[in-house]
């Protein structure tokens, strides 16, 4: 079955612009979490959703959202861009709790550049 | 808090070599304990997990224990390959997310 899917896998953006990922989970798999990869801070808990409500955040200002639609295909927003701001936005999906032995599967990510 | 340290890299070997990548974790309780693999320009994929104290996880001839003792869960493989070269992230469960460590790049050379 097909993995999970991020669009786009690149993007380049200027300071101030909003921006949306969107990330595609396996079929069947009702939570999506975001993670923020860059070289100084590494792997960064965003957001986790399930069944359309956010049920974790991690330490981001407002300026980071996210929704999760009926399909549990899930969208990341960033408003305001800012230079750091620039990263790998990884997309983890997975049938239910991980806390649950349930596993996360990852996908490319979306390679966002802030100019 | 929780946190999950990693030794610093790049480590760097001949094929065939001996791996050790060390890992050492803080955390209330036993959390389950994963090691996820990078490969350049790809997301993560799990390569292996422990779920409690003593579990050994294994896969694709890596393996670590999970040590409560010492808190340590050491990624081995006993005969690495140009095709190991990765970066290897240590992570460990808290409240349905996953922390990570910094992450241990691995370059094989033939």
């Amino acid at each position: 079955k097909a993995g999970v899917t991020q669009t786009p896998r690149y993007l380049i953006k200027t300071r101030g612009q909003q921006v949306t990922l969107s990330c595609s989970p396996i079929s069947g798999h009702r939570s999506v979490s975001w993670y923020q990869q860059t070289p100084g801070q590494g792997l960064q808990f965003l957001f986790e959703y399930f069944s359309e409500t956010q049920r974790n955040k991690g330490n981001f200002p407002g300026r980071f959202s996210g929704r999760q639609f009926s399909n549990s295909r899930s969208e990341m927003n960033v408003s305001t861009l800012e230079l750091g701001d620039s990263a790998l936005y990884l997309c983890a999906s997975s049938s239910g709790d991980l806390r649950m032995n349930t596993e996360a599967f990852f996908g490319q990510g979306t390679r966002l550049t802030v100019v | 808090g929780n946190s999950v340290t990693q030794m610093e890299g790049p480590v760097t070997l001949s094929e065939e070599a001996f791996l050790t990548i060390n890992c050492t974790y803080t955390a209330t309780g036993y959390p389950s304990l994963f090691w996820y693999v990078q490969y350049p320009g790809e997301g993560l994929q799990l390569l292996l997990k422990a779920t409690k104290a003593d579990d050994k996880g294994s896969n694709k001839g890596f393996e670590a224990t999970y040590r409560k003792e010492t808190t340590s869960f050491h990624l081995e493989k006993g005969s690495v390959q140009v095709s190991d070269s990765a970066v290897y992230f240590c992570a460990l469960i808290k409240t349905d997310k996953l922390i990570f460590g910094t992450g241990t790049r691995l370059q094989v050379f033939p």
